[in-house]
């Protein structure tokens, strides 16, 4: 079965570059979550998206910014990167918006330096 | 406040034998749904097992069930026969916070060691 698929699985910047990251749903899923993980933490909620707008929004830092496309793909943009954005950034998507599970993605292994 | 709490940092259990994994979670929706997922060292972030709160039967699937008590906010998770696959950390996550919407609400994790 299709699952989540996210680009970069892997991505090392300096600090103040930017990164995008790429998140490809599931078939029929139209709605995505991006979460960050940080070493030893649990996974934080940064945003989502329904039917290519923006449904909640998480503790995600201003120097963020995402978006979902005609084909329901999503981008995460981080700009200005410091340090403390190195962490595995997980994309979700799940089949309509509500209370049901979400499929993770793999994540992309961001490493600031 | 953490929404969800899990309050075994580490647990140990020997191939073959049982465990059982602590959740505890705040809300004041009456709809809500929890969920324990899985996150072996790959990373991976794999759903173990889903409950609807306005279902009063514990959810099973094969080895792995819940114990869920409503009124004690309290929702663990059993797993039997124990098998080296299953060391990974173990996260229990509540959608039941109308503040972040449809978003997973994530405990802290317990990371869980199989010996043979």
């Amino acid at each position: 079965a299709a699952g989540v698929i996210q680009s970069p699985r892997h991505l090392i910047k300096e600090k103040r570059e930017t990164a995008t990251l790429k998140c490809y749903p599931i078939p029929r899923h139209d709605t995505v979550y991006w979460y960050q993980q940080g070493p030893g933490q649990d996974p934080q909620f940064l945003i989502s998206f329904y039917e290519k707008m923006q449904s909640d929004k998480g503790s995600i830092p201003d120097r963020f910014s995402a978006q979902q496309f005609s084909d329901y793909h999503s981008e995460l943009n981080m700009s200005s990167l410091e340090l403390g954005d190195s962490a595995l950034y997980f994309c979700a998507s799940s089949p309509k918006t509500g209370r049901t599970e979400a499929f993770f993605g793999q994540g992309t292994r961001l490493t600031v330096v | 406040a953490q929404t969800v709490t899990q309050s075994q940092p580490e647990m140990s259990v020997q191939e073959a034998e049982t465990v059982t994994l602590s959740c505890t979670y705040d809300t004041s929706e009456s709809d809500y749904y929890l969920f324990w997922y899985k996150q072996p060292p790959s990373r991976q972030m794999i759903l173990v097992i889903r409950q609807e709160a306005y279902k009063q039967q514990n959810a099973t699937e094969n080895r792995f069930s819940v114990n869920f008590q409503k009124a004690a906010k309290s929702f663990s998770l059993k797993i039997s026969d124990s098998q080296l696959g299953d060391a990974a950390m173990y996260f229990c996550a509540c959608i039941c916070n109308s503040n972040s919407g449809y978003a997973l609400n994530f405990g802290k994790g317990t990371s869980l060691l199989v010996t043979p």
